[in-house]
């Protein structure tokens, strides 16, 4: 039973542009959502995170978006740079464990010049 | 500066054989973790440990072990009794637990059966 889902496989933007990444999840007792962004054949780089409580959260380019009743989180970037091109996971925390990150498969973000 | 380091980078293992996966952190944090990731997956964990001398069963801890002797290391160990060991193995800390500590992670071990 995957608790978070990241429909998109992936995601081709121009530079400049805005990418906006979705993850969907089932599991309504989660209180953290976090995001990461990996490149092969390293780990993965914490982007931002999101408590439950919040409906938004920003950190320079980066922004994500909560909608509890809908149970979806967006990641936007604005402006999008070549460097941003890798593998973002979504994850979440909480729903009786402190401990686990629960992870979707990911989603690959080609940005082209 | 500050870090998880994990080592090797590649490692290879014949069948029926153990092998011991390090992964070190000078970040001064209390919890570490060890997940697992297939190919177009998921991280998966696979053990984790709170404080020193103390580690807790993940979702997929069979056919693995960890010692937690050190703050600053949590070595996994790959025996023989996992079947399907072929994997990216992920290291990862944290000041402490819960979604407000977020989870940081090395550059992961890639382990191939001979």
């Amino acid at each position: 039973d995957q608790q978070v889902k990241q429909n998109s496989p992936s995601l081709s933007v121009q530079e400049g542009r805005i990418s906006i990444l979705n993850c969907d999840y089932t599991n309504s007792m989660f209180d953290y959502f976090l995001w990461y962004k990996k490149y092969p054949a390293e780990g993965p780089t914490f982007l931002i995170s999101i408590s439950s409580i919040k409906d938004k959260n920003e950190d320079g380019r980066f922004t994500v978006f909560l909608n509890k009743s809908a149970k979806h989180l967006s990641l936007h970037i604005v402006p999008s740079q070549p460097g941003d091109s890798a593998v973002y996971f979504c994850a979440a925390i909480g729903g009786g464990s402190n401990y686990k990150l629960t992870f979707g498969k990911g989603t690959l973000l080609t940005v082209n010049p | 500066d500050g870090g998880i380091t994990q080592s090797p980078k590649y490692l290879f293992r014949k069948e029926g054989q153990n092998v011991t996966l390090s992964c070190e952190q000078n970040l001064n944090h209390d919890a570490m973790y060890w997940y697992r990731q297939d190919p177009g997956q998921g991280l998966r964990l696979i053990y984790y440990s709170q404080i020193v001398n103390d580690f807790q069963k993940g979702d997929i801890a069979e056919g693995y072990s960890v010692s937690r002797e050190k703050k600053e290391s949590f070595p996994l160990t790959v025996t023989s009794a996992q079947k399907n060991p072929t994997a990216f193995y992920l290291c990862a800390s944290s000041v402490g637990l819960g979604g407000n500590q977020p989870q940081h992670f090395g550059d992961g071990t890639r382990l191939s059966i001979l």
